[in-house]
This record gives structure tokens, sequence and C-alpha cells, in this order.
């Protein structure tokens, strides 16, 4: 079975510093991909970024990137020059193929906090 | 364009009543999923719709739970008799299948419910 295990429940960042958020993953599937949320107070879940498995490059979308490390089974979120905006839960989740749906998996996700 | 949209957003019933959650994808959006985030199970998958049949029910967590798709666009959950552990945050999500790739869901805003 697919897991994903985010093994920072909470953390504290100074506004302007760079942050990483830890995510390792658990699967026996050989194509897969791999997402981040945010989800602000509101609740909604906001996309962040995307990696496939299969992507020789580590993916990045504005601020946001993704260190992928296929041999570690790992998917850690980089935020470069974090904003008080940034403050959020953070959940890391694994897509798997079941009759034809791509059913997400999550981790219990990040709670970011950016102190001013 | 319009996000994915979802109504009510906050419903008070008593044990015992029906509910019905709405949730309206992105227009042009044929993938459509529902997913529960409760304190206590974090975020977890109840059913995918592919146009309009949803081949995957596995995720119902009891048959006192079931969803339709009408259209192929909006769709309705409905929990019967509810119980205070059917309270939680209920999302939904839309994507758009692209051929060998892992598509992106986008979610709503959730409808938080609260069994008393």
């Amino acid at each position: 079975a697919q897991k994903i295990t985010q093994t920072q429940p909470g953390m504290f960042v100074q506004e302007k510093e760079a942050v990483t958020l830890d995510c390792t993953y658990d699967t026996s599937d050989q194509s897969y991909g791999l997402f981040w949320y945010k989800q602000p107070s509101s609740g909604e879940m906001i996309f962040l970024i995307y990696q496939g498995s299969y992507d020789e490059q580590n993916a990045t979308e504005g601020r946001y990137s993704l260190n992928f490390q296929k041999a570690r089974k790992s998917a850690n979120l980089v935020i470069s020059a974090s904003q008080l905006g940034d403050s959020a839960m953070y959940f890391c989740a694994m897509t798997r193929m079941i009759q034809g749906a791509q059913k997400l998996v999550f981790g219990q996700g990040t709670r970011l906090t950016i102190n001013p | 364009g319009a996000g994915v949209s979802q109504s009510p957003s906050n419903k008070v019933t008593e044990k015992g009543k029906d509910v019905e959650l709405r949730c309206d994808p992105i227009s042009g959006h044929t993938a459509l999923y529902w997913y529960r985030q409760s304190l206590g199970q974090g975020l977890e998958f109840l059913i995918y719709f592919q146009g309009n049949s949803a081949p995957d029910k596995s995720g119902l967590p009891s048959d006192r739970f079931s969803a339709e798709r009408t259209g192929g666009s909006v769709s309705t959950l409905t929990i019967q008799r509810t119980q205070q552990e059917d309270s939680a945050v209920y999302l939904c999500a839309s994507s758009l299948p692209r051929s060998g790739s892992w598509e992106t869901q986008y979610f709503g805003p959730g409808t938080r419910l609260l069994v008393l």
C-alpha cells in the first residue's frame, strides 16, 4: 500500500528565509505522481507543484521547487524567500491509478508559520 | 475561469437526518473526486466519477453514503441517517485526464459538516 510521511507537524520560519518541508513516500509502483498542496485557514486545497516519477529534472513553480530524490523516496518542498502569506498547512500527496481513477493519498500535513 | 464550487459551505444537522452536499466542477473537467478531511483520519478518498459513472466506490465509509453525478457536471454526495462520526470537511476536486500524464486535481473550498 502507498504511504506518505510528513515528519514535521509544525515549523516556524522567519519571513524571507527559505524553508524545506519534508515528505517521504512508500510505494511499489514504478509510475506515480507527487503533488504538494497548500491549505490556508480558509480550508481550500491549493495546488502548488507536481513531479512525475519519470521526470529527471526537479519541478519548479515560482518560489516553489520540489527536491525529488527517487532513490531515497523523498519529495521535499522548498519555498524560497518565505512570505507571511505562506503560513498554512502543507500536504504532500501521491497518486495511484486504481480502476481508472488517479486517487490521491495524502500525508498528515505540516503546519508552517512564517514570523515577521 | 471559475474554480470548483461547493455548497453549502457549512452544514449543521442533527444525528439521524439526511444531508446533501453539492459539487460543481471546473467546466470541461470530466473527472470528479470526493474526499473527506477529519481530525482523526486526515484526508481520505471517498469516490471518483469519470463522466457520470463511478467505477470505484470502495472509499465510501458505509452504505449510508452515496453519490451521483448528472450531465457529466454537478455531483451530489448524500449521507443518510447522519452520525456524529460523519462530522468532517468534505472536499470535492475535479481534473481533466490526459493520456500518458498524471492529472492535477483542483479542489473546491469544502463543506464543513457538523452532526450534533
